[in-house]
């Protein structure tokens, strides 16, 4: 059962313009919400967080935006750049104190274009 | 159980002391992250290290400082520490080989720092 899910496996945007990558989840008990960023035979690396108890949190050219009654959250990266071509994962996490454990979506891969 | 170990599990230290947060992370896997978890500021990624090198930095301050060992195990170095270091202390770890779909990270139980 793939609690976290990424609908689109790619998406191709021009340099300048507006990204948004999108994630759908099932488990209402996440507590955390994360986007990490992957490039060819690299580990994921982190981007930006959310809490379920917001809607949105703004970093730099990287917004997520949390729906929690679609249970729906997305990534806006305005404006996108070449070097943003990567693997996006969004995740996902339930922070119980024991054996807390992140879960991916399978990933879109972001191609910024010039 | 998720493989990854913390030690300790709870920690009370004044002002102005150092301690060290050390993790042992699941068999195999190469990287190993820290993240803060503290009331006012939620989640928030340190700094992340893969097979003994640095690969990712968050915010992560300047008293703090990190490693990771040929063995692989992990330590977390805060000094001078202030109130506002108190916190849970999270180390996760993740698989050796990376695919590009359904990765899983897994987080110890944690290190509950108390600064008084």
């Amino acid at each position: 059962d793939q609690q976290v899910k990424q609908n689109s496996p790619s998406l191709s945007v021009q340099e300048g313009r507006i990204s948004i990558l999108n994630c759908d989840y099932t488990n209402s008990m996440f507590d955390y919400f994360l986007w990490y960023k992957k490039y060819p035979a690299e580990g994921p690396t982190f981007l930006i967080s959310i809490s379920s108890i917001k809607d949105k949190n703004e970093d730099g050219r990287f917004t997520v935006f949390l729906n929690k009654s679609a249970k729906h959250l997305s990534l806006h990266i305005v404006p996108s750049q070449p070097g943003d071509s990567a693997v996006y994962f969004c995740a996902a996490i339930v922070i119980t104190g024991t054996a807390s454990k992140l879960t991916f979506g399978t990933g879109t891969r972001l191609q910024v274009t010039l | 159980d998720s493989g990854v170990t913390q030690t300790p599990k709870h920690l009370i230290t004044a002002t102005g002391q150092r301690v060290t947060l050390r993790c042992s992370p699941r068999s195999g896997d190469l990287s190993v992250y820290w993240y803060q978890q503290s009331l006012d500021q939620g989640l928030q990624f340190l700094i992340q290290y893969y097979n003994g090198e640095e690969r990712a930095k968050g915010n992560i301050l300047e008293r703090f400082s990190a490693q990771q060992f040929p063995d692989l195990h992990s330590e977390l170095n805060l000094s001078s520490l202030e109130l506002g270091d108190s916190a849970l202390y999270f180390c996760a770890s993740s698989p050796r080989f990376q695919a590009d779909s359904g990765n899983t990270i897994y987080f110890g139980e944690g290190s509950w720092l108390t600064v008084v």
